[in-house]
């Protein structure tokens, strides 16, 4: 079966750096997304790795390796504003073109 | 550029009802997925719709049926509502960029 797991909730204070991780375990990776999602609102692309390696885009980077199984989101310089929902998610060739989420992680930042 | 769009925003219906979700996909999109999203939950992918026929389908009984008219648009069908219903049912549709998905921004099932 397909596993993906994230830290229910995170803390942080603004202007610092907070990683968010993604495990996950299936069979016929072809690629993970991160998406964020405000309370009520629709989930918003933020990237989607497919190789191995580090993605950088502005303040937000993503990390995968395929091998491990493993990814994470880096938010830098912390803004009210990234309080949010961020929901890992990959794609496999069983599942097509849909996607498969985790739970989510709730990342509260304070000031 | 309108996104997508989802109708109503919020909706309350009793068990063993029936319930009609519709969606209108961004500008120049050709494809719409369903999910389902329990609180505190990831989305769970219900069915996609190319062609005006079910392309691929998740793990949710017949109870769930959907339709994709000509312009694209789509219709999710639930029938005999249970309690356990009650979720954010998101839309995303897609064009020929592969996995470029644009989220609307949900409809709030409640069943009582």
């Amino acid at each position: 079966g397909q596993n993906i797991d994230q830290p229910t909730e995170m803390t942080a204070t603004e202007g610092a750096i907070v990683q968010i991780n993604c495990t996950y375990q299936t069979s016929g990776f072809n690629g993970l997304f991160w998406y964020q999602q405000h309370a009520g609102e629709a989930p918003t692309f933020l990237s989607y790795n497919v190789l191995d390696g580090l993605e950088e885009k502005g303040r937000f980077s993503s990390f995968l390796s395929r091998s491990k199984g493993y990814s994470y989101l880096l938010l830098k310089e912390l803004q009210m504003k990234d309080s949010a929902s961020y929901l890992c998610a990959v794609i496999t060739n069983q599942a097509g073109t849909a996607l498969i989420f985790g739970k989510g992680t709730t990342l509260s930042v304070s000031s | 550029d309108a996104g997508v769009t989802q109708s109503p925003t919020h909706l309350i219906k009793t068990r063993g009802q029936q319930v009609t979700l519709r969606c209108s996909p961004k500008s120049g999109h050709d494809t719409v997925s369903w999910y389902q999203q329990a609180l505190g939950q990831g989305p769970q992918f219900i069915f996609q719709y190319y062609e005006e026929e079910e392309r691929q389908r998740g793990n949710f009984p017949d109870r769930f049926s959907g339709h994709q008219f000509p312009n694209y648009s789509s219709e999710l069908n639930v029938n005999a509502l249970l309690l356990g219903d009650s979720a954010l049912y998101l839309c995303a549709s897609s064009g020929r960029r592969l996995y470029g998905y644009t989220f609307g921004s949900g409809t709030r099932l409640t069943v009582v």
